[in-house]
């Protein structure tokens, strides 16, 4: 059973902050991470994923990903009120053809003014 | 905008009933998946189709049913509803391109209660 794991806050951080996300994986061979955020009563949006090793930018977010230790990270820098949300952590598991995203529970971040 | 939509957005069934809810995925977009989240949990897989065959199942019953058209939409069938299945439903839709990497978009989802 693959496992991801999220601490679920919540994470509160003042605004203009760097928020830092972490989530862990069981299965040592994954190779591909998304990152999904989600606000109360909405779907799930893709902010990006990552597949190797080492950091991924894109505007104030950068995933990072470290395959021997099996996490992987985002970081929100500038933190804004309207990044309140739930942050979801899901690992990729191709499967004959399609993909499987296995998620954690997500974690919950608060941006104070 | 991620070019997938579901309907309906939100609706209401008795125990026992049975529900279908639909799913158009992006264009050029030929696997779709679905997904249940309940509250307060992370999304989980319930099936997959690729080219209108089922290419893979999560842990869910067999009353959890699916399929998908030519044109890549799909639906997703419940039967035998119980008030476990309240849930918020997701259709994902993804391309594969050999070799490379793949981008997974959510729609909107369909709020599901069963009373």
């Amino acid at each position: 059973q693959k496992e991801v794991e999220q601490n679920s806050g919540p994470l509160s951080v003042p605004e203009g902050a760097i928020a830092s996300l972490n989530c862990t994986y069981s299965d040592r061979g994954s190779q591909s991470f998304f990152w999904y955020r989600q606000y109360s009563g909405k779907s799930p949006e893709l902010i990006m994923f990552i597949y190797s090793n080492g950091d991924k930018e894109d505007g104030r977010f950068t995933a990072q990903l470290n395959k021997a230790s099996q996490y992987v990270s985002l970081l929100i820098r500038d933190s804004q009120p309207s990044d309140s949300a739930t942050y979801l952590c899901a690992v990729n598991e191709i499967t004959g053809g399609g993909n499987k995203l296995t998620f954690g529970t997500g974690t919950q971040l608060k941006v104070e003014l | 905008e991620t070019g997938v939509t579901q309907s309906p957005t939100h609706l209401i069934k008795t125990r026992g009933q049975q529900v279908t809810l639909r799913c158009s995925s992006q264009s050029g977009h030929n696997t779709v998946s679905w997904y249940q989240q309940a509250l307060g949990q992370g999304p989980q897989f319930i099936f997959q189709y690729y080219r209108e065959e089922e290419n893979g199942r999560g842990n869910f019953p067999p009353r959890f049913s699916g399929l998908q058209f030519p044109n890549y939409s799909s639906e997703l069938n419940v039967n035998a509803l119980e008030l476990d299945d309240s849930a918020l439903y997701l259709c994902a839709s993804s391309r594969q391109v050999r070799g490379s990497g793949n981008t997974i978009y959510f729609g909107e989802g369909s709020w599901l209660t069963v009373v």
